[in-house]
């Protein structure tokens, strides 16, 4: 068990339907990371938080957005979903900035699948 | 930008010993991470590099040369457990990705007896 909890485990939804995906860090991580796994892209980083406050962004489309509370916890929101966007998601957190040796941990990730 | 490269698959046997290469291109980079990922499962963290040279865990050792852009996993004594995909991801200290860890498609690693 990482320490990273994600939920929920799997969620089916119709196309041009909102979903909102939560993960909750390890106790004391400051970053959260948020990944799209699909089977032919691979690990795809979409947008990390770092504190509350937007860090970085990878390849996060428009339709999808994010947001870190005063706890710490995070959620991804998917709006007008299409076939393509059914994936395994992927929240991860690590200390402080994540410098060093400071690998990320990953949690076990919610399977959307669009219909 | 980023660019990793590893092979999609390799296959080996029981007790064998195999070698994962990862090749890389990045802005910058601040650390080179090795992470194990069995099917529909998250990916668990194996091992770290930042300097030159062979970091040794176990069975598992990961090997870095910054100046070539190139790093290896090396899978010892295999057993049918190791079957799994095997992820190189490449810390960007250009800091176009933040601190976030920039995967490979990753290898996947059949063992057969």
């Amino acid at each position: 068990d990482s320490g990273v909890t994600q939920t929920p485990k799997h969620l089916i939804t119709a196309t041009g339907q909102r979903v909102t995906l939560r993960c909750s860090p390890r106790s004391g991580d400051l970053s959260v990371y948020w990944y799209q796994q699909s089977l032919d892209q691979g690990l795809q980083f979409l947008i990390q938080y770092y504190n509350g406050e937007e860090r970085a962004k990878g390849n996060i489309l428009e339709r999808f957005s994010a947001q870190q509370f005063p706890d710490l916890h995070s959620e991804l929101n998917l709006s007008s979903l299409e076939l393509g966007d059914s994936a395994l998601y992927f929240c991860a957190s690590s200390v402080a900035g994540g410098l060093g040796n400071t690998e990320a941990f990953f949690g076990q990730g919610t399977r959307l699948t669009v219909v | 930008g980023q660019n990793i490269d590893q092979p999609t698959e390799m296959t080996a046997t029981e007790g064998a010993i195999v070698q994962i290469n990862c090749t890389y291109q990045t802005s910058g980079f601040n650390g080179l991470f090795w992470y194990q990922q069995h099917a529909g499962e998250a990916p668990t963290f194996l091992s770290y590099n930042v300097l030159d040279g062979l970091e040794e865990k176990g069975r598992f050792s990961s090997f870095l040369s910054r100046s070539k852009g190139y790093s290896y996993l090396l899978l010892k004594e295999l057993q049918m457990k190791d079957s799994a995909s095997y992820l190189c991801a490449v810390r960007d200290s250009a800091n176009q990705a933040g601190t976030a860890l920039i995967f490979g498609k990753g290898t996947t690693l059949s063992v057969s007896s």
